[in-house]
C-alpha cells in the first residue's frame, strides 16, 4: 500500500463548478501538507499548503486536513477552465523534507 | 521572480551512457530536492542536499550520483543509461524548515 493514495481520475466538471479534490495517507507522522497543480510538460507548481489540521483560504482555493481521518483536501471554487490540470497531493513530516506524493488527479473544466 | 532554472530541458542518451543533469535554485534557497516523474507516475524523491551536504536520500540508483556546489546548485550525475531510466527529472528548491519547495520546469531524459 502507497503511503499517499490519490484518486487519478480523470474528473470532468463543468465550468462554474465546485471541484473537490482528496487524499489520504497512512504514516502519521505527516505534518506539512501540500498541493501542487501541474499542467501538461510543466513542474509541479505549489498551490497551498497547511501544517497539521485545519482549513486554509486562498481565493477560490481551500485546503482542508483532518489528521485524525488521515484525509486532505483541496476545493476549488466557480472552477475554470484555465484550472484543467493534474492537482499532486504531497505531505511530508517534521523536519523531514522528502516529500511524498499522490498519484494526482487529472481535472478538466469544460467551458 | 526568479524561479528554479534546470538544463538543459531535453536530453536525449543511448544506453550505458552518462548523463548530467543541472538544477540552479531559486537564490538564498539552501536546499535541493531531486525528483524523477516516469510517464503518468507522481514524482519519486530521488535525494536532497542542504548546505552542499546530502541531506536525505530516497530511490535513487546507485548508478546516479549528485552534488551540491558552493554557490547551491546542483548537478545529477547519471551513469550507465537505461532505457527505464527515461523520464522527467525535476529539481525543487527551499529554505530548510519552510517545507514548501518550488520546482524547476524539469528536464526530459529520454534513453534510445
Amino acid at each position: 500500500q502507497k503511503e499517499v493514495e490519490q484518486d487519478p481520475g480523470p474528473l470532468s466538471v463543468p465550468e462554474g463548478a465546485i471541484v473537490s479534490l482528496n487524499c489520504t495517507y497512512s504514516n502519521s507522522a505527516f505534518q506539512y501538507f501540500m498541493w501542487y497543480r501541474q499542467y501538461s510538460r510543466k513542474g509541479p507548481e505549489l498551490l497551498m499548503y497547511t501544517y497539521s489540521s485545519g482549513n486554509k483560504e486562498d481565493g477560490r482555493f481551500t485546503a482542508q486536513v483532518d489528521k485524525s481521518s488521515k484525509y486532505i483536501s483541496l476545493f476549488i471554487r466557480d472552477s475554470q477552465p484555465s484550472d484543467s490540470a493534474t492537482y499532486l497531493c504531497a505531505m511530508s513530516a517534521d523536519n523531514n523534507n522528502d516529500m511524498r506524493f499522490g498519484a494526482g488527479t487529472r481535472l478538466t473544466v469544460k467551458p | 521572480a526568479a524561479g528554479v532554472i534546470q538544463s538543459p530541458r531535453h536530453l536525449i542518451k543511448e544506453k550505458r551512457e552518462t548523463a548530467t543533469l543541472k538544477c540552479y535554485p531559486i537564490p538564498r534557497h539552501d536546499t535541493v530536492y531531486w525528483y524523477q516523474q516516469g510517464p503518468g507516475q507522481d514524482p519519486q524523491f530521488l535525494i536532497s542536499f542542504y548546505e552542499k551536504m546530502q541531506s536525505d536520500k530516497g530511490s535513487i540508483p546507485d548508478r546516479f550520483s549528485a552534488q551540491q556546489f558552493s554557490d547551491y546548485h546542483s548537478e545529477l550525475n547519471m551513469s550507465s543509461l537505461e532505457l527505464g531510466d527515461s523520464a522527467l527529472y525535476f529539481c525543487a528548491s527551499s529554505l530548510l524548515g519552510a517545507t514548501e519547495a518550488f520546482f524547476g520546469q524539469g528536464t526530459r531524459l529520454t534513453v534510445v
